[in-house]
């Protein structure tokens, strides 16, 4: 069974720019999260989904980040226009369901560089 | 409250040591905590996770130690190998009506041949 698949693997944009980042789930998984990691950190949560309702997008930066889960599967989280401190990994997760605390499977993630 | 602390931040075992890595929370309401190892270029991957009605989980050589009236929590791994070097991240979950996980900082093992 293939696992959460993210594209692109990686990306180079110039600030100001726009970026979009694809995440596909597990086949079947309710809850989908999307995370940051920076250099050295632990993932942050960014916004997570229970089928296509975003339940919690508190730490998402409205002002230039958004995402949608268009039919509560695929997922895309965009950011524009982009700025020097957005470089970083963003991390796809998915979840039978989260609401009970079951595992979370990440996908390999979209590294960002903004020059 | 809704930190997870962990540490240290790196690690260095001989292979054949117990490498130990510690965790800490405040929320009392996180009631799934779960362990996730991530090598470079990868996303995390689920290690290990213990609920709080046990105290102790072990799988193979990896085992989480908990004490909820300290609301701490840690990862043994015994008889370390090379293969083990990557970074660990604690997390801790509200599985109520968040439903989110909650990462520390992450722990860089490398375990020395």
């Amino acid at each position: 069974e293939a696992g959460v698949v993210q594209s692109p693997r990686y990306k180079i944009i110039e600030k100001k720019q726009p970026v979009a980042f694809w995440c596909n789930p597990i086949s079947g998984h309710n809850t989908l999260y999307w995370y940051l990691q920076n250099l050295g950190q632990g993932p942050e949560l960014l916004i997570r989904y229970e089928n296509e309702e975003a339940v919690d997008d508190s730490q998402l930066p409205k002002d230039r980040f958004s995402a949608e889960r268009l039919k509560g599967v695929d997922s895309t989280l965009k950011i524009q226009p982009a700025e020097l401190g957005d470089s970083a990994v963003y991390l796809c997760a998915s979840s039978l369901d989260g609401r009970v605390g079951t595992e979370a499977f990440f996908g390999q993630g979209t590294r960002l560089t903004v020059v | 409250q809704q930190q997870v602390k962990q540490s240290p931040q790196s690690l260095i075992v001989q292979k054949g040591g117990i490498s130990i890595i510690n965790c800490a929370y405040e929320n009392t309401a996180f009631d799934y905590f779960p362990w996730y190892q991530q090598f470079p270029g990868k996303g995390p991957a689920l290690l290990i996770a213990i609920r709080p009605d046990v105290s102790e989980k072990k799988e193979g050589r990896f085992t989480i130690s908990f004490n909820k009236s300290a609301k701490q929590f840690s990862l043994h791994i015994m008889d370390s190998q090379p293969g083990d070097s990557a970074t660990y991240f604690c997390a801790a979950g509200d599985g109520g009506s968040q439903g989110n996980l909650i990462f520390g900082k992450g722990t860089k093992l490398s375990v020395k041949p």
